[in-house]
């Protein structure tokens, strides 16, 4: 059971170029997150999906879009990489009862340079 | 949204030392939850805690819902503790919040 996996691990971009990240969950969750770690700010949330096909926006979601085809995949675009998205990226998901009940990947450290 | 805010934002402890981690969050809530993320950033959900208490081994949590904070206990620390610990926050119908987090290092 690998529970929620994200790849790449690490990832380096030139300003401009796009690029997806792709996390997977194993679980069965209905609920899939994404979030960006920057330091001193906690976890932001980008965007999630509470079932295939669904998607919405969090907190930050300018720059940055989703997909949600497969229920156990939820991929994350960037289309035209900033250094603002410069961050750590962590996928997480959880099940529809207890929807609240986090279980994160092991994130993507995303450079732009 | 609700603000979540955790005290101390850096704590050092020596080894076998307790420690007690503080999380305010500013309107009432039906989840809570406590994260540590290790050295090598993994996060591991320690608690979901919306109210009362919850012991795993060396931690503990209690939230106090009515008075809108919540404690992460360590007992004996370890080195292995060491990292971030998050707390995380929502009511409602909104998503969770987290806060910035307390940074533990525990020295041998």
């Amino acid at each position: 059971n690998a529970g929620v996996t994200q790849t790449p691990k690490f990832r380096v971009l030139k300003t401009g170029q796009s690029m997806t990240l792709l996390c997977a969950q194993d679980m069965n969750h209905e609920y899939m997150y994404w979030y960006r770690q920057d330091p001193g700010m906690g976890l932001r949330l980008i965007h999630y999906s509470v079932g295939e096909g669904t998607t919405a926006k969090g907190e930050v979601p300018d720059g940055y879009n989703v997909s949600r085809l497969k229920k156990q995949n939820f991929l994350l675009g960037l289309e035209s990489a900033a250094p603002s998205q410069t961050s750590v990226y962590f996928c997480a998901s959880s099940y529809e009862r207890d929807r609240e009940k986090l279980f994160f990947g092991s994130g993507t450290q995303l450079s732009v340079l | 949204g609700i603000q979540v805010e955790q005290s101390p934002p850096d704590l050092i402890l020596q080894e076998g030392a307790n420690s007690t981690l503080r999380c305010n969050f500013s309107d009432s809530v039906n989840n809570l939850q406590w994260f540590h993320q290790n050295p090598w950033g993994q996060l591991i959900n320690l608690f979901y805690i919306p109210s009362g208490t919850k012991q795993n081994g060396r931690l503990s949590a209690t939230t106090v819902a009515t008075e809108r904070y919540s404690l992460l206990y360590i007992s004996s620390s370890q080195t292995t503790d060491s990292g971030v610990y998050f707390c995380a926050a929502s009511g409602g119908y909104q998503k969770v919040t987290f806060g910035t987090g307390t940074k533990l290092q525990v020295i041998p």
